[in-house]
């Protein structure tokens, strides 16, 4: 069965205090796995899609990597305007079908 | 590009009334739509994926006969919530694509979302 997984749930951090948010899947047959940035109220915002194993993209603060297990979304040095809740989705087959993770909510304190 | 617009935002509507939920594809043509539920501090729950042209499919578990979808042209596709009860009220978003390989890579886009109360 496909699965995405995603922790921690919640995650707070200081301004400039880095970490990285992880997202497990299991899918027959991948095709490309996505992070979406989502404020409430809002739609989810595209961030990045990775296609293979060792592909790594990055936009200002963040920067996704992929392994044939796992994504880690890592967050250098954030600011308050980060803040959001972080969705990871894999595409499934050939279906053009996203399956998402619960999401991790990232609070960043000044 | 690809921007997808989603209306109404917000709509509060009594039960056993029905309401109607449009997205649209602005400067591209969406041959696929997708429809997802998400309620508070969940992640997207796919519902349905609809064709231009064809009937949608929906995933197990959601009733066609209460979330009707059309995608009638290939830059509109409406959600209808059918004999709204209090249970029906989510948070719903459209997402559009093109064809799969040329959408993503800019990741599949997605509408604003549309918060629907039912009283």
């Amino acid at each position: 069965e496909d699965q995405v997984t995603q922790s921690p749930e919640a995650l707070r951090l200081q301004e400039g205090e880095s970490s990285s948010l992880n997202c497990s899947y299991t899918v027959s047959g991948l095709r490309g796995l996505f992070w979406y940035r989502q404020d409430p109220g809002k739609g989810p915002e595209f961030l990045f899609t990775l296609y293979s194993a060792g592909e790594e993209k990055e936009k200002e603060r963040l920067k996704a990597t992929l392994t044939k297990k796992e994504s880690f979304l890592h967050i250098t040095a954030p600011k308050p305007e980060d803040s959001a809740t972080y969705l990871c989705a894999v595409g499934s087959g050939n279906t053009g079908k996203l399956i998402f993770g619960q999401g991790t909510t990232l609070q960043v304190k000044p | 590009g690809a921007v997808v617009s989603q209306h109404p935002s917000r709509v509060i509507c009594k039960s056993g009334t029905s309401v109607k939920i449009e997205c649209r594809s602005l400067d591209f043509q969406a041959t696929t739509m997708f429809w997802y539920r998400q309620f508070p501090k969940q992640s997207l729950m796919l519902m349905a994926t609809s064709n231009e042209g064809s009937k949608a499919t929906y995933e197990q578990g959601v009733e066609k006969d209460k979330f009707l979808i059309n995608h009638a042209s290939l830059t509109l596709s409406t959600l209808t919530v059918t004999s709204a009860h209090p249970e029906d009220s989510s948070f719903y978003i459209c997402s559009a694509s093109l064809i799969f390989v040329q959408i993503e890579r800019d990741g599949y886009t997605f509408g604003s979302g549309t918060r629907l109360t039912v009283v």
